[in-house]
């Protein structure tokens, strides 16, 4: 059974950058058939796409994000990571990792539990 | 403001059918597929309906979803105390080349 989990510091300082790693378990990130994305939620709101990755580095964003943005991956290490640079308190949220079906869907399944950065002096 | 609009609230009593709607434009749900995920108090979301009206292994057949030009609806039947939840449909927007979800539907059972 395919697991992800998201690993990083809890706490950022505005303008440092946000670092984030997702390690899968269970299966592949290799797989060819399968995507890698950033997902998050800022407390008591709604969803918003990040980006995501496919194993062999090519990376889609979205564009409200893009110049802040960067999203790597490691098939050696099966995981895949998110940098987030000169963060406010509005990047403030739980950041969840998740598989993404197909090419530009927003499809994800299954998703990781999900990891609280606070952005705060 | 979210791209997709669904009402922030639903309520129902366990047995009813309950209604989630989900509007969009042509560019994100009138031509692509719409997703639906259920996020349970204090946990992350999970997909619930794909391809506008596929159900994942797992997902009980009281949960229904469907698609007409650039609007979506989420249907849950014989409501049960555990769907209360947040609920939220998705899709990719082919004019911002991203994905967007709608802002979520609190669904209370009375």
């Amino acid at each position: 059974q395919l697991q992800l989990q998201e690993s990083g510091p809890g706490l950022v300082k505005p303008s440092e950058t946000l670092s984030l790693t997702c390690t899968v378990s269970g299966g592949s990130i290799s797989s060819s058939s399968y995507f890698w994305g950033w997902i998050r939620q800022p407390p008591g709101k709604g969803l918003e796409w990040i980006g995501s990755i496919y194993y062999d580095g090519s990376t889609y964003y979205n564009p409200s994000l893009k110049s802040r943005v960067a999203i790597s991956v490691d098939t050696s290490k099966n995981h895949f990571s998110l940098k987030l640079s000169s963060v406010t308190a509005a990047d403030t949220a739980v950041y969840y990792c998740a598989r993404e079906t197909s090419l530009r869907s927003n499809w994800f399944d299954p998703w990781g539990q999900g990891t609280l950065v606070t952005v705060s002096s | 403001q979210s791209v997709l609009t669904q009402p922030p609230s639903a309520s129902g009593t366990p047995g009813q059918r309950v209604t989630i709607s989900c509007s969009g434009s042509r560019s994100n749900i009138g031509n692509n597929y719409v997703y639906w995920y259920q996020q349970l108090p204090g946990t992350a979301p999970k997909l619930l309906i794909y391809k506008n009206n596929e159900r994942p292994s797992g997902v009980p057949d009281r949960f229904s979803g469907s698609k007409s030009g650039t609007s979506a609806s989420l249907a849950i039947s014989g409501l049960r105390s555990e769907d209360e939840a947040d609920y939220y449909c998705a899709a990719w927007d082919d004019s911002l080349s991203g994905g967007v979800f709608g802002g979520g539907t609190k669904l209370t059972v009375l």
